[in-house]
């Protein structure tokens, strides 16, 4: 299985500063059709996970322009400008190229 | 609005076997897909696989492969997904997620989930 490695595990984040969280992949997440098949999942506190980034970059619809997702192969980003209370909770990447989908650790964001 | 509804909280006894419902509303049911993810308590997320509610196509997770069939009833807009032989470590919230309708053909994330369901499996 793939295994997605995320850093840091645990992110104290003061707000309307910027927060970043890395997923490293053990093989390359870069399909033939030139697309990185790289989401980004939060889940807040008490709720099912919600869908932030898909395809390594592309926002989903209603998240905010605060997120984005940067990366390709087997080195991935997401950035978090101007961290708001709202924000906290655990983030995950998860691989769609090789079955079984694979997600990482989880990093934890907290407000400081 | 979009939305996935589903069953509730079930508890079995190891060995046994359970269904778990996920009602799709707020769109067409056979354009998407629907991927099934499990979270075991204070854990992180697991994949555990996808059905096509287009074409019935399945991806599993080896993991699962054996004990998990996942089918849907475009009739209803519902889909499902039974997990046989449970052992202990099968205790876990269970979410149906909304997804590509045919594999890495069109992904764009898993953007719809459900509420979960709590799988508790105990002697």
């Amino acid at each position: 299985d793939i295994v997605m490695t995320q850093s840091p595990l645990s992110l104290p984040v003061t707000p309307g500063e910027a927060a970043s969280i890395s997923c490293r992949s053990s093989q390359s997440l870069l399909h033939s059709n030139g697309y990185n098949y790289v989401d980004w999942y939060l889940q807040k506190p008490g709720q099912s996970p919600q869908l932030l980034i898909y395809l390594g970059s592309n926002r989903a619809s209603g998240v905010p322009d605060r997120f984005s997702g940067s990366g390709s192969g087997t080195d991935f980003t997401l950035k978090i400008n101007r961290v708001q209370a709202e924000d906290v909770g655990v983030y995950y990447c998860m691989q769609g190229l090789h079955t079984p989908r694979t997600f990482g650790q989880g990093t934890k964001l907290e407000i400081k | 609005q979009v939305q996935l509804v589903q069953s509730g909280a079930e508890v079995k006894k190891p060995g046994a076997s359970v269904k778990v419902s996920c009602k799709a509303s707020g769109y067409t049911f056979n354009s998407h897909g629907i991927s099934w993810v499990r979270q075991a308590p204070g854990q992180g997320l697991e994949w555990m696989g996808w059905i096509s509610a287009y074409n019935g196509n399945t991806k599993y997770a080896q993991k699962v492969q054996g004990r998990v069939t996942m089918t849907t009833d475009t009739s209803t807009s519902t889909a499902y997904m039974e997990l046989r032989s449970l052992r202990s470590d099968d205790t876990a919230v269970y979410y149906c997620a909304r997804d590509e309708i045919l594999w890495l053909v069109s992904h764009d994330g898993m953007d719809v989930w459900g509420q979960g369901t709590t799988v508790t499996v105990s002697s």
